[in-house]
C-alpha cells in the first residue's frame, strides 16, 4: 500500500524557536496533503491543505503565519511551527492523497512536538 | 465541527465480533463514511468507507442504515492487536475551489480483553 513518511518522529525544541516538519508520499504521487494537529486523549483536528505548487488553504482559527506549510512537488510538504511556545505542543500528523485517487488519504507516523 | 458522534469506549473479548455504533444524523446525500483505526501515538489506519450501500472487506464490515442517520462497523473476530481508537469520519465534499476533506469525530477507544 501507500506509504507516507514523516521526519522528525519526534523533536524538542526552546520556545522562541522554529521547527520544521517534512511530510513525503514515498511510493506515490500526492498532489494534496493534509495537517492535523492532535492533542493528548482528543481527536485529530484538520489544521491546513495543501495542494503541489499552490498556496495552503487553512482550517478557520488555525494562524497562517505561525503554520507555515510548503508543498513544492508532489512527494513533499513541510510544516514549520514558527516562534514555537509550550501550547504549540502536540502530535503533528500529516495525510497525502494520490492523484486521482478520491477515496483514501494515507497518513503519516506523526511527529511529536515538545516546546520546552 | 464534527458530524459524527460515537460512544467514547468500549470492551470486547478476544475472539468475539466488536460492533462498533456511529450517529451521523446530518450528512447529506453525498457525504461519504469512513472508518479509520489509530493505535497509540501512531498515524491512523484505513478500514472501510461506504456511501449507502454495506461493504466488507478484509477487515470489517460497515452497516450503514437505510436513512443513512447511522453506521455500525463489525470486526468479525477481535483480536488483542484490533486494540485502538475507532474513528468514524464523514468526508465532506469539495466547497469552491477546495478539496475533499474529513471531519474526525472523538472516536471510540475499543479494548479487547483476552
Amino acid at each position: 500500500g501507500a506509504v507516507v513518511s514523516q521526519h522528525p518522529s519526534w523533536v524538542i525544541c526552546k520556545s522562541g524557536t522554529s521547527v520544521k516538519i517534512e511530510c513525503r508520499s514515498l511510493d506515490f504521487q500526492a498532489t494534496t496533503m493534509f495537517w492535523y494537529r492532535q492533542f493528548p486523549k482528543q481527536s485529530l483536528m484538520l489544521m491546513a491543505t495543501s495542494n503541489e505548487g499552490s498556496k495552503a488553504t487553512y482550517e478557520q482559527g488555525v494562524e497562517k503565519d505561525k503554520f507555515l506549510i510548503n508543498h513544492a512537488s508532489l512527494t513533499l510538504s513541510t510544516l514549520t511551527v514558527t516562534s514555537a511556545h509550550p501550547e504549540d505542543s502536540s502530535f503533528y500528523i500529516c495525510s497525502a492523497r494520490e492523484r486521482g485517487n478520491y477515496n483514501e488519504q494515507f497518513f503519516g507516523p506523526g511527529t511529536r512536538l515538545t516546546v520546552l | 465541527d464534527a458530524k459524527t458522534t460515537q460512544p467514547p469506549s468500549m470492551d470486547c473479548a478476544e475472539g468475539r465480533a466488536a460492533n462498533l455504533p456511529c450517529n451521523h444524523s446530518t450528512i447529506s446525500g453525498n457525504e461519504y463514511v469512513y472508518w479509520y483505526r489509530q493505535i497509540h501515538s501512531q498515524g491512523p489506519q484505513y478500514i472501510i468507507h461506504g456511501l449507502k450501500n454495506n461493504e466488507t472487506n478484509e477487515m470489517a464490515s460497515l452497516i450503514i442504515t437505510e436513512d443513512r442517520k447511522s453506521s455500525t462497523l463489525i470486526l468479525p473476530h477481535a483480536t488483542l492487536r484490533d486494540t485502538a481508537v475507532y474513528y468514524c469520519i464523514v468526508r465532506i465534499p469539495p466547497q469552491g475551489s477546495g478539496t475533499y476533506k474529513y471531519i474526525f469525530g472523538t472516536g471510540t477507544r475499543l479494548k479487547v480483553l483476552a
